[in-house]
């Protein structure tokens, strides 16, 4: 069975600093994976997604994770946070069936 | 990328009764998927929408209490019934394309 871990319910940082939400998964075979963010009272939106092509990945608006499957890890990175970064972000692996199952959450706060 | 439009947006509604929230994607998809968000928690999967047979829900989830249509392959509905304060929830539906799952914005729901 698939699962994800994230590590952290909260991160503060402050602006300009980097950020780092950790992600660990479980998965029988090799998943694919995702980060999504949710700004409040609005809807989900993919910030990137790993489907076994290359282990860094880049997504939007500076976000980048590596895939490292000797840690099991999928942790989502950021050199220097932005206001506008302040969000929930979720950790999603895909089952072979294609649902989606969420990790429990980090809310991003920063700091000016 | 797919659009997914979802409605209604929110809705507030009495106890024991019921809402039916509509989901119409732009293209054919095979599966579409049923999510409800609790406050302050994550996604959890109800149910899988299958074009032509009967929804698969997940434990916990039951079709008496979260019936669902999918009579083409375009368009789904959920219906929450017999609501109660307990099923004040963000109720999302998806579907994958490729790699990617695209989400509604999702309905606001508050039962009183």
């Amino acid at each position: 069975a698939q699962s994800v871990t994230q590590l952290d319910s909260h991160v503060s940082v402050s602006e300009g600093t980097p950020v780092l939400l950790r992600c660990n998964y479980s998965s029988s075979y090799s998943p694919s994976l995702f980060w999504y963010v949710q700004h409040p009272n609005k809807g989900l939106q993919l910030l990137l997604k790993y489907t076994s092509a290359a282990t860094l990945v880049k997504g939007i608006n500076g976000f980048e994770a590596e895939f490292k499957k000797s840690e099991t890890s999928f942790h989502l990175t950021k050199p220097s946070a932005h206001m506008s970064d302040a969000a929930e972000y979720f950790c999603v692996v895909s089952t072979d069936t294609d649902k989606l199952i969420f990790g429990t959450g980090t809310r991003l706060q920063v700091f000016p | 990328s797919a659009v997914i439009s979802q409605k209604p947006s929110r809705d507030i509604c009495q106890r024991g009764t019921s809402l039916t929230i509509q989901c119409q994607v732009d293209s054919q998809v095979t599966m579409m998927f049923w999510y409800r968000q609790q406050p302050g928690q994550s996604l959890t999967l109800i149910a899988t929408a299958n074009q032509g047979s009967e929804a698969t829900y997940e434990s916990g989830f039951v079709i008496d209490k979260f019936p669902i249509s999918r009579p083409n392959l375009t368009f789904s509905t959920l219906t929450v019934s017999n609501m109660s304060p307990e099923d004040s929830s963000i109720y999302l539906c998806s579907a994958p394309r490729g790699t990617e799952a695209f989400f509604g914005q999702g309905t606001r729901l508050t039962v009183v």
